[in-house]
């Protein structure tokens, strides 16, 4: 069964601060990794999709590389702002096992920017 | 992009009612369809995997004749929490994904509040 582990639990930073979250995964039977990010009391964006043969995905200040084999993802953050400040997920689309043709979810990342 | 709407985003309903959340596909077609229940504080736990024009699979541990789950037409799920008890209060959330495989991720819904009193 698949599982998802996000570190840190919560981050605090500055405001202009570059940062890292880190995604690990203990099976590597996956089709994608995405990355989302929830507001609170609402649903979830989609930040960035990586396919399983593809190394990273950039979107403007947001960059995420996975390496499969050794079941790890990270979310690249730069320039953080206060308007970043939610709840980051991490989640595999998974290729097998009992979680196959499913979403697992990491606990998440609460980030908080201050000014 | 994949658009998911979610109707209501909030409902107030009192003990022993049911109420129907709605999921709706905009711009995309989707033959499959996921609900997911959350809980304060906490990450998205699956309850049910709906295919159009079948029944759902139930994740282990859900009720499935508390929670109905129907997927009559390409774009459109519904989930039906009923009998509602104070213990269903929570945040219930569709997702969607475009084909039949991943490939192209998934799309999720607004989010429905829903409390029980």
């Amino acid at each position: 069964k698949q599982e998802v582990t996000q570190i840190p639990a919560a981050l605090s930073v500055p405001e202009g601060e570059n940062l890292v979250l880190n995604c690990s995964f203990t099976d590597s039977a996956i089709y994608n990794l995405q990355w989302f990010r929830q507001d609170p009391g609402k649903g979830l964006t989609s930040l960035l999709l990586i396919q399983s043969s593809q190394r990273e995905q950039t979107s403007g200040r947001l960059n995420a590389s996975l390496d499969k084999s050794s079941g790890r993802s990270t979310l690249y953050i730069a320039a953080s702002q206060p308007g970043d400040s939610a709840t980051y997920l991490c989640a595999t689309s998974n290729a097998g096992g009992t979680s196959y043709g499913k979403l697992t979810f990491g606990q998440g990342t609460i980030l908080t920017v201050h000014p | 992009g994949a658009v998911v709407s979610q109707h209501p985003s909030r409902v107030i309903c009192k003990s022993g009612t049911s109420v129907k959340i709605e999921c709706r596909s905009l711009d995309f077609q989707a033959t499959t369809m996921f609900w997911y229940r959350q809980f304060p504080k906490q990450s998205l736990m699956l309850m049910a995997t709906s295919n159009e024009g079948s029944k759902a699979t139930y994740e282990q541990g859900v009720e499935k004749d508390k929670f109905l789950i129907n997927h009559a037409s390409l774009t459109l799920s519904t989930l039906t929490v009923t009998s509602a008890h104070p213990e269903d209060s929570s945040f219930y959330i569709c997702s969607a994904r475009q084909g039949a495989t991943a490939a192209y991720g998934y799309t999720f819904g607004s989010g429905t509040r829903l409390t029980v009193v």
